[in-house]
This record gives C-alpha cells, sequence and structure tokens, in this order.
C-alpha cells in the first residue's frame, strides 16, 4: 500500500519555541490531514487540507498541502506544555474514486515540551 | 456528546479464543473505520465502512472481520486471534464519505497471549 513517512519521529523542545514537522508520500494524495493524540485518547482532527498548494491555520498551528501533492508539514508556534503529544499526517490518495474511505497515516511524531 | 464508543477498553485474551470489539457512534455518521496503533508503525486501517451493508478493506485486513448492520454500530471481530494482533485499536467514525474528518474512540487495548 501507499507509504507516509513523517518527520522527525521525536521532538523534544522548550517552552515557546515554534515546532515544524512533515510528510511526505511516494504517490499523489488529494487529501491531507493533520491528527494530534493525547496520552491515552484517540487522535483529535487539527487541520484538514483539500486542495494543493493550501495553506491553513488553527489558532497556533499552521499547516500546508504541497503543490507537487506529495508532501505536507505542519508548524506549531510558541509552544505551551499541552502541545505535548503524538502528531500524525494522514493522507487519502482517491477523491470520490475507488478506495475513497482509505487513509494512510504517517509514523507520527512524539512532541516533548519543557517548561 | 457527541461520541464514538469502544468496548472493551482493555482485553487480555489467548490465542484462538474469538472476540469482539464493540463500536458504536451517536453522530449518525455513514462512515466508520477501524484502525490499529503500533509503536513506530502509526495507526493502520483495518477495514471501512462507507454505508450499511458496505464494507472495504483497509491496509491490514487480513485476521479480522467487521459487519455493518445498522448505520450507529460497526464490530470488529477476530475469530482466532493471535499474538501479532497484539495492539491498540481504535474506531473511528465520520460525516464525509471519504471518511477524512474523522472522530476516534478512546481506544481498546487488547492482549493476545
Amino acid at each position: 500500500g501507499q507509504q507516509l513517512n513523517q518527520s522527525p519521529q521525536s521532538m523534544f523542545i522548550q517552552e515557546g519555541e515554534d515546532v515544524s514537522m512533515n510528510c511526505t508520500s511516494s504517490s499523489i494524495f488529494n487529501t491531507w490531514l493533520w491528527y494530534k493524540q493525547d496520552p491515552g485518547e484517540g487522535p483529535v482532527l487539527l487541520i484538514a487540507l483539500y486542495k494543493a498548494g493550501e495553506l491553513t491555520s488553527n489558532g497556533r498551528l499552521t499547516a500546508q498541502f504541497g503543490i507537487t501533492r506529495k508532501d505536507s508539514f505542519l508548524n506549531i508556534s510558541a509552544s505551551i506544555p499541552s502541545d505535548v503529544g503524538i502528531y500524525f499526517c494522514a493522507g487519502q490518495a482517491n477523491a470520490g474514486g475507488t478506495s475513497y474511505g482509505k487513509l494512510t497515516f504517517g509514523q507520527g511524531t512524539i512532541l516533548t515540551v519543557h517548561p | 456528546e457527541a461520541q464514538v464508543t469502544q468496548n472493551p477498553r482493555y482485553l487480555i485474551t489467548v490465542t484462538g479464543k474469538k472476540l469482539t470489539v464493540t463500536c458504536s457512534q451517536n453522530m449518525n455518521h455513514e462512515y466508520m473505520s477501524w484502525y490499529r496503533q503500533d509503536p513506530g508503525l502509526g495507526l493502520r486501517q483495518i477495514y471501512y465502512s462507507m454505508n450499511v451493508e458496505v464494507t472495504d478493506k483497509g491496509d491490514v485486513p487480513e485476521g479480522y472481520k467487521v459487519s455493518r448492520k445498522e448505520k450507529r454500530n460497526f464490530p470488529l471481530i477476530l475469530e482466532s486471534p493471535s499474538p501479532n494482533q497484539t495492539s491498540l485499536y481504535f474506531c473511528a467514525s465520520s460525516y464525509d464519505m471519504g471518511g477524512t474528518e474523522a472522530f476516534f474512540g478512546q481506544g481498546t487495548r487488547l492482549t493476545v497471549v
């Protein structure tokens, strides 16, 4: 199946620093998503991107859908302790076509924020 | 409150003993899906369903079955569990037929010994 490579695998930062993580794919995706998972919980959607080149913000979070459709990045500005968790990218390859409901997730980025 | 409810939250079982993990959503979503989460591998999709009586394989369907007899429920069935199915399982539902903007359950941690 399709694969997403997410990097970095983990990050240790100081409170107040900005964070950047990205995902790349060997094939084209029509939708890119970013989720956050808190310990002991299921993932929660942060940002959804539906159009190549799209740049979307949600508070201190900004994500972009790469022009090539094969990558996406997530930035977190001025990190705070509650940003701690695992961040996942996810992609959907076929908008309205076969395997429409099939989602592929990256391996996750574990974020630790030191106060 | 809008939610996806999985049961049980924790389960330890023995190899070969059939088990079912239930999933129920109260948002009238058409789309439901099951994932397993393993360290270093992220979430991998097992099966998904875009409507009642319609199910499709995800990336790792081997060893699992699902059914969608009614909109709100999407049980995951392991007919003959094996130790390599020890994992953290998540059910999700979405108003979006492509399953993109999904609500996830709290997870079921399964151990097969």
